[in-house]
């Protein structure tokens, strides 16, 4: 699987869009993108994965760049429960094991 | 809702005994998995089962077994607890081949 870089932490205010950045140069052309969070003293939650084109649901918007080396995980309106260490994660949609491995995520605080 | 549980939140262990975890899904996925999640090192896979009765190592398998005898259950059996087995313990289930993996609140273990 590709190794992906993300900052370590970002601020965002309450009610602002938040925009988590994700650099995965080495992906392969099979591979998507996932992301998901972890609240404090809970277990990870999914929150969305694209291959190549946008994508958007309820909880947020994934902006995956034209040559995929990179991406962005949109909070459109993020709120104090927002608050998370995001992880970004390249791999196929399927393989062996159907394992996830993160790596040391964005933590994002959202102030008032 | 798909809901994981694990039988315990906290525990606490004595080096040497045998520690049983428990981890239970209603969804009735195939795929269920244990992580251990520890400061620095992100999510590392211990185990994994694709079917019941089925069992993969996954990269960190030493120290540890796993059972699931029936399809909703997925117990993590540490034979004689460590010290260095101290650490918050994730299972989680999926269905099939997607990568939407749904997480239990955790175990955090102590082992004395």
């Amino acid at each position: 699987d590709a190794k992906t870089t993300q900052p370590p932490s970002m601020d965002c205010a309450e009610g602002r869009a938040a925009n988590l950045p994700c650099n995965h140069s080495t992906i392969s052309g099979n591979e998507y993108v996932y992301w998901y969070r972890q609240i404090h003293s809970q277990g990870p939650q999914y929150i969305i994965h694209g291959l190549k084109n946008n994508e958007t649901n309820e909880m947020a918007s994934l902006i995956i760049t034209e040559d995929r080396k990179s991406s962005t995980l949109i909070l459109p309106h993020a709120t104090l429960r927002d608050t998370a260490v995001y992880y970004c994660i390249v791999r196929t949609s399927y393989n062996a094991g159907n394992m996830l491995t993160f790596g040391g995520g964005t933590r994002l605080m959202v102030k008032p | 809702d798909v809901k994981v549980t694990q039988s315990s939140r906290y525990l606490v262990k004595r080096t040497g005994e045998k520690v049983f975890l428990e981890c239970v899904q209603d969804m009735d996925h195939e795929n269920m998995f244990w992580y251990r999640q520890d400061p620095g090192l992100g999510l590392r896979l211990i185990y994994f089962s694709y079917d019941v009765k089925m069992k993969e190592k996954g990269d960190i398998p030493e120290g540890y077994s796993v059972s699931r005898e029936k399809k909703e259950r997925f117990s993590l059996i540490l034979e004689s607890a460590s010290t260095n087995q101290t650490s918050m313990y994730l299972c989680a289930s999926s269905f099939g081949v997607s990568n939407e993996q749904f997480f239990g609140p955790g175990t955090r273990l102590t082992v004395l």
